[in-house]
């Protein structure tokens, strides 16, 4: 039962625009969000996080939105740039435990 | 700058063949995840450690899949006998003490597994 879901495998965007990366999840018990970026052939790496009592939380190009009452979050990177083509995988902890429960990864393609 | 370290980076192995994977958490983490990575699929909790003790292992398939923290430290996740389906990348990550809010899991290059 995936608790943590990404329904666009692929996302294509034009330089210098914005990309938004969208994940929905199931568990209201999950109080804390992370995205992670992964490189082929590596493991993934943290990129931002928020937890439920913001909306929103920015670090520099990168912005996550959280709709709770929807349990839908959202990366937006702006502008977009062809480093950050990767897979971006969006990841929940419940509000019981320290695990982190993962999407299926949206992979990001940035073209120049 | 501090890291997760796995080894080795890549092993490709015959099915019905035992294998072993090695974890050496960044300096200070108690807590240890090992998660497999299906091609195409998100991260799966295998199995979390805090300090030497499993706190959750309830995704591990325990007929053939084994995994040990004997010093609270590294960590070795092992397969006997490997089959077909295991093929995945195996992630490492650790997190500090009491962490969860506002911290994260440091993930480690991850050891590609090919079996053949």
């Amino acid at each position: 039962d995936q608790q943590v879901k990404q329904n666009s495998p692929s996302l294509s965007v034009q330089e210098g625009r914005i990309s938004i990366l969208n994940c929905d999840y199931t568990n209201s018990m999950f109080d804390y969000f992370l995205w992670y970026k992964k490189y082929p052939a590596e493991g993934p790496t943290f990129l931002i996080s928020i937890s439920s009592i913001k909306d929103k939380n920015e670090d520099g190009r990168f912005t996550v939105f959280l709709n709770k009452s929807a349990k839908h979050l959202s990366l937006h990177i702006v502008p977009s740039q062809p480093g950050d083509s990767a897979v971006y995988f969006c990841a929940a902890s419940p509000s019981t435990g320290n695990q982190f429960y993962f999407g299926t990864g949206t992979s990001l393609t940035v073209i120049p | 700058e501090a890291e997760v370290a796995q080894s080795p980076r890549y092993k490709i192995t015959e099915k019905s063949q035992a294998v072993a994977f090695w974890c050496d958490p960044i300096s200070g983490h108690a807590t240890l995840y090992w998660y497999r990575q299906i091609l195409g699929q998100g991260p799966e909790l295998l199995v979390q450690f805090q300090d030497e003790s499993v706190v959750d292992d309830s995704q591990l398939p325990k007929d053939r899949f084994s995994a040990e923290r004997l010093k609270g430290v590294d960590s070795t996740l092992k397969i006997q006998p490997a089959e077909l389906g295991d093929s995945a990348m195996y992630l490492c990550a650790s997190m500090v003490r009491g962490g969860r809010m506002n911290t994260e899991a440091f993930f480690g290059q991850g050891t590609r597994l090919t079996v053949v």
